[in-house]
């Protein structure tokens, strides 16, 4: 049982456009939305997180969309640069996350230049 | 430099042999937690642990050991039970709700 949706698989994106990365959810206890960002072979970093009370929150170039009645979150990057390729996941929790994170399958994103 | 480490980078296994991956982290953080990448499948949970001598299981803990008798150190054995281990390991740890930070990973392969 996948509780977490991600989409899409691979995106390619030109740069100084918007990619748009989609996730939804079935639990609705969960709590925690965190996206991670990961290049090969490296570990995930944290680039944003948000919680239910909010619908948006931006930093920077990268901002979550959050939807609560319809269970989907998203995250916007402007302004795309080839630097921002990578492996994108999201993420979910109850109680913020200290029983683990329940990932997305993830989102391998190419910037071309 | 605070941080999560992990060792070694790439580990060899052969059949019928235990294995143990190495976490430690410098960041005064209570718990600990162990994820498998495998391509195209996200990360999964393993096991982790909120407090020193104490852990659970996560989704996938078959095959899998841990122990937590320092708060620095939450190593992980990769038993024999295991019949899929090649894969990409991480650790990670948090000060409980909030954050996880992730260490550099160790890669298993199985000769």
């Amino acid at each position: 049982q996948q509780q977490v949706k991600q989409s899409p698989q691979s995106l390619i994106v030109q740069k100084g456009g918007i990619s748009i990365i989609n996730c939804a959810y079935e639990n609705t206890a969960f709590d925690y939305f965190p996206w991670y960002q990961q290049f090969p072979g490296k570990g995930p970093a944290l680039l944003i997180a948000i919680r239910p009370d909010v619908s948006e929150k931006k930093e920077g170039r990268f901002t979550i969309s959050f939807n609560k009645s319809a269970k989907q979150f998203s995250l916007h990057i402007m302004d795309s640069q080839p630097g921002d390729s990578a492996t994108y996941f999201c993420a979910a929790s109850i109680g913020g996350g200290a029983d683990g994170l329940t990932f997305g399958k993830g989102t391998h994103l190419i910037i071309q230049p | 430099d605070g941080g999560i480490t992990q060792s070694p980078k790439y580990l060899f296994r052969k059949e019928g042999q235990n294995v143990t991956l190495s976490c430690e982290q410098n960041l005064n953080h209570d718990a600990m937690y162990w994820y498998r990448q495998d391509p195209g499948q996200g990360l999964r949970l393993i096991y982790y642990s909120q407090i020193v001598n104490d852990f659970q299981k996560g989704d996938i803990a078959e095959g899998y050991s841990v122990s937590r008798e320092k708060k620095e150190s939450f190593p992980l054995t990769v038993t024999s039970a295991q019949k899929n281990p090649t894969a990409f390991y991480l650790c990670a740890s948090s000060m409980g709700a909030g954050t996880q930070y992730f260490g550099p990973g160790t890669r298993l392969l199985v000769l």
